[in-house]
Parts: structure tokens; C-alpha cells; sequence
């Protein structure tokens, strides 16, 4: 059954500040790895989504990276800023189930 | 286009009602989903429906828990009786694949 787990669970950083959150899965047969972004009382919004056959993504502020064949995943946000706050979630799809596995997320707390 | 609309966005009950859950995905996509969010679990998809009809079912936490799709711009998520531990935000999905998918603002229900 594949897990995906997420370190850390919260995060606070001062303005300005590069960060990386982290994402490990257990079934690396997976086709692609998803991050979102889910603020306080409201839906998730996709960021990136990275191929099975791809080793990272870019929007932005925003890379993600992916190592299929170590089963983990890093989300890097440049200059952080307090618009940044939210919950971030990294959810594979594929591998023994045929849909959306999600971690816990992290949620981050970028201080002005 | 509107997104993914849920309804109602809050809802407290009383252990042993019925609650009813509403979503209205977006138009042309072919496939909904259902999610339950809770602090304990993350997000957990309870059922998935591909042209209406239910493809995955095995979230559903037990018999008391019912999805129907009757036509393509329509679904609902039936607890009937409802319990405290029922109590989480529920997140309806939808989008033309399973790895793509666009999140409605969530109902979040609290069964006292």
C-alpha cells in the first residue's frame, strides 16, 4: 500500500528566506507526483506536476524535483514571503492504486 | 467557469441525522471524486465516479456512507446516521483524468 509521508509537519521562517519541504513515498512505481497548495478554509490548488520521467519542474519561485527510484520529492520556494503561508500537500498517483495518494502536508508559516 | 461548487459550505448536526453533501463539478469533466479531510488521517478519497458511475468505492468508511452521481453536473455524499467521528471537511474533485484534478472549497461538518 503506498504512503506518503511528509517532514516537516510545520515550518516557520522569516521573510526573504529559501526553503525546502519534503516528500517521501514508499511505492516508487508511480506515473507522476503532485504538490499543492491549500490555504485555511479553502480547496487545494495545484502547483507542479512532475512526469514519472521527469527529474523536476519549475514555476516561479517555485522547483520541484523528483527521485523516482529513491522515492522522494523536495518542493524549493525562493524568497519566501508571507503570501507564502499555507499548507502544502505532495500526492503521487499510480503505483498499486489507481489514484491520488496524498501526504499530510506541511504547513508553513512565513513571517514578515 | 465557476470551479467546483459545494454545498453547503458548514454544517452542524446532531448525531443520528442524515447529512447531505452537494457538489456540482465543472462542466465537461468526466470524472468526481470525494475526498474526507481530518487532522488524524490527511485527505482520504472515499469514492471516485467516472461518467456517473462509481469506479472505486473501497474509502467509503462504512455502510452508512452513500454517493450517487444521477447525472454529470450533479452528486451528492448521503451519512445517514451521522456520528461525531463523521465530523471532517469533505472535499468534492473533479477533472477529465484522475491525475488531474481541480478541488471545490470543501463543506466542513461538525456532528455534535
Amino acid at each position: 500500500k503506498q504512503e506518503v509521508t511528509q517532514i516537516p509537519a510545520a515550518l516557520s521562517v522569516p521573510e526573504g528566506e529559501n526553503l525546502v519541504l519534503n516528500c517521501s513515498f514508499t511505492d516508487s512505481a508511480i506515473y507522476n507526483l503532485q504538490w499543492f497548495r491549500q490555504d485555511p478554509g479553502k480547496g487545494l490548488t495545484s502547483l507542479l506536476l512532475i512526469q514519472s520521467s521527469q527529474r523536476e519542474q519549475t514555476s516561479g519561485r517555485l522547483n520541484a524535483s523528483l527521485d523516482k527510484s529513491s522515492g522522494r520529492s523536495t518542493l524549493y520556494i525562493a524568497a519566501s514571503q508571507p503570501g507564502d503561508s499555507a499548507t502544502y500537500l505532495c500526492a503521487v498517483y499510480g503505483g498499486s492504486q489507481g489514484n491520488l495518494i496524498f501526504g499530510k502536508g506541511t504547513k508553513l508559516s512565513v513571517k514578515p | 467557469d465557476a470551479g467546483v461548487i459545494q454545498s453547503p459550505r458548514h454544517e452542524v448536526t446532531e448525531m443520528g441525522q442524515e447529512v447531505t453533501l452537494r457538489c456540482k463539478p465543472i462542466s465537461g469533466h468526466d470524472y468526481l471524486f470525494w475526498y474526507r479531510q481530518t487532522m488524524m488521517r490527511g485527505l482520504e478519497l472515499l469514492i471516485y465516479f467516472n461518467n456517473n458511475v462509481p469506479i472505486d468505492d473501497s474509502g467509503m468508511p462504512e455502510d452508512r456512507f452513500s454517493a450517487k452521481m444521477p447525472n454529470a453536473s450533479f452528486s451528492t455524499l448521503k451519512i445517514q446516521p451521522s456520528e461525531p467521528r463523521d465530523s471532517a471537511v469533505y472535499f468534492c474533485a473533479s477533472g477529465r483524468g484522475e491525475e488531474t484534478q481541480y478541488f471545490g472549497p470543501g463543506t466542513r461538518l461538525l456532528v455534535l
